[in-house]
């Protein structure tokens, strides 16, 4: 079973500031996804990897397979990205359809 | 192309009653996962379905829940005699296979 662990728990930054958001987990996998939720709301899929680095917009995020990591970048950030980011990882193997969730990350932009 | 699509976003029902959370996945989209977020905690896999067929409920309760994809209309979670403590938001995905999955609003579900 894989462990997914995301820090900070909580992170509050001013406007403007460049945030970066950890995951790290356990076992082998096929893709990662950075999700995204505002209070009371959906789930919006932000990134999906496997390797390397995305961007989009003013997100970055890259993963690390060898060291197991991958973190999410937000840059010039804003008090409308405010919301829990969620790190996600699919397995590879048998199972590999089932997404393991990690706690989330609670951020708070100032203005 | 609309997103997931769930119903109702919010739903009270009294404790013994009957939740039928509803989930239309996008077009195209044969594969539909539903997670369940309890109150301070991350999400968790429930169930996994594909057109008229169950693929993989090891995360769903053994007793009172049930999940159905048909071959026409919406994927139903049901979950029966319902109590307090199955208050939480259950989020419903879809995928066109192993690609990547596309999450719905969420259904809020309380018990009191």
């Amino acid at each position: 079973k894989n462990e997914v662990e995301q820090s900070p728990q909580n992170l509050t930054a001013q406007e403007g500031e460049f945030i970066t958001i950890n995951c790290s987990y356990s076992v082998g996998i096929s893709a990662l996804h950075w999700l995204q939720q505002h209070p009371g709301g959906g789930i919006v899929s932000l990134f999906m990897l496997s390797s390397g680095k995305k961007k989009h917009g003013r997100l970055i995020a890259t993963i690390n397979i060898q060291e197991k990591h991958s973190s999410l970048h937000i840059t010039a950030s804003h008090p409308r990205d405010s919301a829990v980011y969620i790190c996600a990882v699919r397995n590879s193997g048998a199972g590999s359809y089932q997404l393991t969730f990690g706690k989330g990350t609670k951020l708070s932009v100032i203005p | 192309n609309a997103g997931v699509m769930q119903n109702p976003r919010h739903l009270v029902r009294r404790r013994g009653q009957e939740a039928r959370l509803r989930c239309s996945p996008m077009k195209g989209h044969s594969h539909v996962y539903w997670y369940r977020q309890l109150p301070e905690e991350g999400l968790k896999f429930m169930v996994y379905l594909q057109k008229e067929n169950i693929i993989d409920e090891s995360g769903m309760p053994k007793e009172r829940f049930s999940a159905e994809f048909p071959k026409e209309g919406p994927s139903i979670l049901r979950i029966q005699q319902v109590v307090r403590g199955d208050s939480a938001a259950y989020f419903c995905a879809s995928s066109p296979g192993k690609g990547e999955a596309f999450f719905g609003q969420g259904t809020r579900l309380t018990v009191v």
